[in-house]
């Protein structure tokens, strides 16, 4: 059973646009969040955290809000580059430690110039 | 500065045939992992070391088994591959086990398809 859900499988937006990707959970006790970026053929690199003691982290261009009640997260990216264009992981943590590391299934983002 | 090395890329094997995949990382990490990627399911942990001389299993740890030969060093065995095992695999590893703070750093990944 997914605990981690990423129900938008592709989104496309126009450059210069905000991009928002969204992702949902379901255990109560996840306190930590994580975005990882993909391109093809290579490994997910980490992009921003955040911590369920907040509910926004901002870095640059990306900026993670956190909702705990809803249990739902976003990714905004702002602006979209043709460069962001690429897969989006989702991933939550129980505790602490990567072996409670849970993935979402992802979101293809397309950025058209 | 290499970060987290995986080989094969691609591997194609026979159902029954055996395999080694291999992973090296030069970050000095303590903690190190294998997940598998298959469409529609995310990254799942098979196994995972939290540091040198230990291995636990993760989420589908079933027809793996794993070594941790040194820091640097991580393998992922499949003793007898089946088809299910046909996937996208990714080693990873981590400054520190338990520490929330610190973020995976993966390899490209080993395509694996078995017939």
């Amino acid at each position: 059973d997914q605990q981690v859900k990423q129900n938008s499988p592709s989104l496309s937006v126009q450059e210069g646009r905000i991009s928002i990707l969204n992702c949902d959970y379901t255990n109560s006790m996840f306190d930590y969040f994580l975005w990882y970026k993909k391109y093809p053929a290579e490994g997910p690199t980490f992009l921003i955290s955040i911590s369920s003691i907040k509910d926004k982290n901002e870095d640059g261009r990306f900026t993670v809000f956190l909702n705990k009640s809803a249990k739902h997260l976003s990714l905004h990216i702002v602006p979209s580059q043709p460069g962001d264009s690429a897969v989006y992981f989702c991933a939550a943590s129980e505790g602490t430690g990567a072996n409670n590391l849970f993935f979402g299934t992802g979101t293809r983002l397309t950025v058209i110039p | 500065n290499a970060g987290v090395t995986q080989t094969p890329k691609f591997q194609v094997l026979k159902t029954g045939q055996s395999m080694t995949l291999q992973c090296a990382q030069d970050m000095n990490h303590n903690s190190m992992y294998w997940y598998r990627q298959d469409p529609g399911m995310g990254l799942r942990l098979i196994y995972y070391s939290a540091s040198e001389g230990t291995t636990d299993k993760g989420e589908v740890p079933n027809g793996y088994n794993v070594s941790r030969l040194n820091k640097r060093e991580f393998s992922l065995r499949l003793e007898s591959a089946a088809p299910s095992q046909t996937s996208v695999y990714f080693c990873a590893s981590s400054v520190t086990p338990g520490r929330i703070a610190s973020p995976l750093h993966f390899g490209n990944g080993t395509r694996l398809t078995v017939t």
